[in-house]
């Protein structure tokens, strides 16, 4: 069974650009999670779809983030326009149950 | 609010010894779960164990085992005989376990960044 798998694996862009992160969760998983860490700080949660609703956003930082889950399966994180201090990785996380999480690869954003 | 706190950013430890990483949280909820993920320097997080807070018994899970101390809200990990390949960043983490039967996202420490030795 594929794990969660998550694309592009790093991106560099220019302050100001719009870049959009993908994360295709295990398969039947219809819990989905987007969490964040910055260098030299702790994992920080952003936000929890159920299938394809926002369960809990009270993690992203502002209204440049944008995340969107269509059908329940796959989801989105865009940041637009992105700042300096967006520069981090960026994992994605799935489960069935209320129990363990599974996460992917990250995605390392670099903002210049 | 929920806080986890790891007070070892860094250990080195000899092969073949026992390894407890250290983690104390703290909540005000009386339903949560305990998490422990390692990251190897590939950086994919991978689970390694599970402890919900009215389990009566320490998880164990082949060499990973919790000792979970509730009244002193502590979860450590204990890697028993380690190996080169048990070098990693470790975290402990932590959520809610609300009887709705859903949960919130995982809080994480900052880990502690695990190094053995041959």
């Amino acid at each position: 069974e594929a794990g969660v798998t998550q694309f592009p694996s790093h991106s560099v862009i220019e302050k100001g650009q719009t870049v959009t992160l993908r994360c295709d969760p295990i398969s039947g998983h219809d819990n989905l999670y987007w969490y964040r860490r910055v260098m030299g700080k702790e994992i920080k949660f952003l936000l929890h779809f159920v299938k394809e609703s926002k369960q809990d956003e009270s993690g992203m930082p502002n209204n440049r983030f944008l995340a969107e889950r269509t059908g329940g399966t796959y989801s989105t994180l865009k940041v637009q326009p992105a700042e300096l201090e967006d520069s981090g990785v960026y994992f994605c996380a799935s489960s069935q149950a209320a129990y363990e999480q599974y996460f992917g690869p990250g995605t390392r954003l670099t903002v210049t | 609010a929920q806080k986890i706190t790891q007070t070892q950013p860094g250990m080195f430890v000899q092969e073949k010894e026992a390894v407890t990483l250290d983690c104390t949280y703290d909540t005000s909820d009386p339903s949560y779960g305990l998490f422990w993920y390692k990251q190897p320097s590939s950086g994919e997080m991978i689970f390694l164990i599970y402890q919900g807070s009215y389990d009566q018994q320490n998880a164990t899970e082949g060499r990973y085992s919790l000792n979970f101390q509730k009244a002193r809200k502590s979860a450590n990990l204990v890697i028993s005989a380690s190996q080169l390949g048990d070098s990693a960043m470790y975290f402990c983490a932590m959520r809610d376990m609300y009887s709705g039967g859903g949960a919130d996202g995982l809080t994480f420490g900052k880990g502690t960044h695990l190094i053995i030795q041959p």
